[in-house]
């Protein structure tokens, strides 16, 4: 079937440190992959997505990249902020179903 | 700035009691989905309807979960009778329907269940 694995967390950086949070997939097929992002008390939010190899998806200064060869999809972020403070969840989509992985908590300190 | 609503957002009641939770998707949008989210198990799919029709309730307890959609406006999922284990922050997020549908989903903020 098809599953996501992620780094486990909690992640806890300084401000302007570089974030990658590793992401690999199972899957039969071609699916999309996606990053969604979980802030404190609120409901999922897309962060980015990709839906073929070697597609680079981007927002709001993270970035990811499917790599069908190694079957990962990490995320990285170059500077981040207290504002990143959230929990990250990596997940793919086949036919209509989304698979999350388990989610990684990232705490960014001033 | 079109989002899908959800109602309650906190809900504490005792085990054995009836709990409803409501959605209303975004307007157009024609498939709905009902996760639930836990600590232990992270998150689960419960049930995704297309255009008001379930098509997929395989992940939802049969015998103390019900999900419908009276119209294309509103998406219930109901619990009776409640138990402890059903503690947890449950979600509905909805698609636009067509291709587009199975690569996102719009989240609504959760409604937080807690049963005594």
């Amino acid at each position: 079937g098809n599953s996501v694995t992620q780094m486990e967390g909690p992640v806890t950086l300084s401000e302007e440190a570089f974030l990658t949070i590793n992401c690999t997939y199972t899957a039969t097929g071609y699916p999309s992959l996606f990053w969604y992002v979980q802030y404190p008390g609120e409901g999922l939010q897309l962060l980015l997505k990709a839906t073929k190899a070697d597609d680079k998806g981007s927002n709001k200064g993270f970035e990811a990249t499917y790599r069908k060869e190694t079957t990962s999809f990490h995320l990285e972020k170059g500077s981040v902020q207290v504002s990143d403070s959230a929990v990250y969840f990596c997940a793919l989509t086949k036919d209509y179903k989304l698979s999350f992985g388990a989610g990684t908590t990232v705490t960014v300190r001033a | 700035d079109a989002r899908v609503t959800q109602t309650p957002r906190h809900k504490v009641t005792e085990m054995g009691q009836e709990v409803t939770m409501r959605c209303q998707p975004i307007l157009g949008h024609n498939t709905v989905f009902w996760y639930r989210q836990t600590m232990m198990q992270g998150l689960e799919l419960l049930a995704y309807f297309r255009n008001r029709a379930p098509l997929d309730d395989s992940g939802m307890p049969k015998d103390r979960f019900s999900a419908e959609m009276p119209d294309a406006t509103l998406a219930t999922l109901k619990i009776q009778p409640s138990e402890p284990r059903d503690s947890a922050v449950y979600f509905c997020a909805s698609g636009p329907g067509g291709r587009s549908s199975y690569n996102e989903q719009f989240f609504g903020p959760g409604t937080r269940l807690t049963v005594l």
